[in-house]
């Protein structure tokens, strides 16, 4: 059981470039999350998915797309990369949305320049 | 909007002492709130979870309380150690998401 895994751990884009962060569960859990920390902040939800089909915006979406074709996969896609989406990356996963944990999967650092 | 606040954002103390991390949140209407511990360049590590109906959680030295109706909850950690040094974030779960405070940066000094 390896819980929530993200690859790559690292990164480094050029502006413009594109790229997919991939996010993997094998918990079965339905509901699953897309967020960046910023340098001294807290974490900022990017999307979500209840369920594989279904996605929705969260707090701060621009610039980036996601899918959900199964119920362990939920990759982020970022388009034409600019320095903004400078930040880690962290996916998460949980059984429901409201008062069940979310696990964590170890992040991905990005840096665009 | 739920507001999620930690102060203060830094804190030093000498190995030994017991020390209190404050989270204070703007909205009672929460499902849970969880404290998490996260090493430089590493991810999150839940410390504890504390669902809306209950007061307070225990692991090892660490106790989290929760007062709703006041809107905060404190991370109490008992006979700080050196591999304690981290930052400490809470977040509270009002529906599909969390909401973060930007974390309270501990350092033990031995």
């Amino acid at each position: 059981n390896a819980g929530v895994t993200q690859t790559p751990k690292f990164r480094i884009l050029k502006i413009g470039q594109s790229m997919t962060l991939q996010c993997a569960q094998d918990m079965n859990h339905n509901y699953m999350y897309w967020y960046r920390q910023d340098p001294g902040m807290g974490l900022k939800l990017i999307y979500y998915s209840v369920g594989a089909g279904i996605t929705d915006k969260g707090e701060v979406p621009n610039g980036y797309n996601v899918s959900r074709s199964t119920t362990e996969d939920f990759p982020l896609r970022l388009e034409l990369a600019a320095p903004s989406q400078t930040s880690v990356y962290f996916c998460a996963s949980s059984m429901l949305p409201s008062g069940y944990e979310q696990y964590f999967g170890p992040g991905t650092r990005l840096t665009v320049t | 909007k739920q507001e999620v606040t930690q102060i203060p954002a830094a804190l030093s103390v000498p190995e030994g002492e017991n020390l209190v991390l404050n989270c204070s949140f703007t909205d009672s209407a929460i499902y849970n709130l969880q404290w998490f511990r996260q090493d430089p360049g590493k991810g999150l590590t839940s410390l504890l979870l504390i669902q809306s109906s209950q007061r307070e959680q225990t692991s090892g030295r660490l106790n989290a309380s929760l007062d709703k109706s006041s809107g905060r909850s404190t991370l109490y950690i008992a006979a700080s150690q050196p591999g304690d040094s981290a930052t400490y974030l809470c977040a509270v779960n009002p529906d599909y998401q969390l909401i973060w405070g930007a974390g309270t940066k501990l350092i033990i000094k031995p």
